[in-house]
């Protein structure tokens, strides 16, 4: 893998559905990987930073995984309300030595439904 | 606590012409990176500024420049605009090169 992908492009859950989606990243030269939840009209907000592989990160009701050794990292969201619409981007950092540049995937648009 | 600002919101040019965008990161920030973002796609990585200096780029043309101040405030400038530059230019500030970005609401720029 050479970019980073976001899988699925869009998705369209009804309210209290739990779902997931997949982010693939190259796994060589890997440094850290983030997930950002933006939504319409505001800033993308920073969710998760994950370094290490089997790392775990959970804040509320989402929480996501990483596996540096194959190069993916899932986000899962658990009974997904209206407020968690919204595009959720992922980005690699490769290691650069000692500077960020963030890679984005092109975003997994959520929809919940009321 | 004020996050990361940007100006203008958005911005109407014509082909050939010269933009500035600026943007005041968080409060105790020192680092400043600018993103692309073009419609359908994820944001895309132009530099980053650290100590007034450009420390690293990405595949833009030299068109794109930037400039960091002392008070770590930052000014991204488009020469000669394309209808190709026509997208959202996020501004994400941290404290330090590698620490997590955080991102201003951005500036639409469309260029006629």
């Amino acid at each position: 893998i050479l970019n980073v992908e976001q899988s699925p492009q869009s998705l369209h859950v009804q309210e209290g559905d739990s779902t997931n989606f997949t982010c693939s990243f190259p796994s060589s030269n890997f440094y850290a990987l983030h997930w950002y939840r933006w939504e319409t009209a505001k800033s993308p907000e920073a969710l998760f930073v994950m370094t290490l592989n089997g790392d775990e990160k959970k804040k509320g009701r989402i929480s996501a995984t990483l596996n540096t050794k194959e190069g993916y990292s899932y986000l899962y969201i658990k009974g997904s309300q209206p407020e968690d619409s919204a595009t959720y981007l992922c980005a690699s950092a490769p290691f650069s030595g000692g500077y960020n540049k963030l890679i984005f995937g092109a975003g997994t648009r959520l929809a919940v439904h009321p | 606590d004020a996050g990361v600002t940007q100006s203008p919101t958005h911005l109407i040019k014509t082909r050939g012409q010269q933009v500035t965008l600026r943007c005041s990161p968080k409060s105790g920030h020192d680092t400043v990176s600018w993103y692309q973002q073009a419609l359908g796609q994820g944001p895309q990585f132009i530099f980053q500024y650290y100590e007034e200096e450009e420390r690293q780029r990405g595949n833009f043309p030299d068109r794109f420049s930037g400039h960091q101040f002392p008070n770590y405030s930052s000014e991204l400038n488009v020469n000669a605009l394309l209808l190709g530059d026509s997208a959202l230019y996020l501004c994400a500030s941290s404290l330090g090169t590698q620490e997590t970005q955080y991102f201003g609401p951005g500036t639409r720029l469309l260029v006629l």
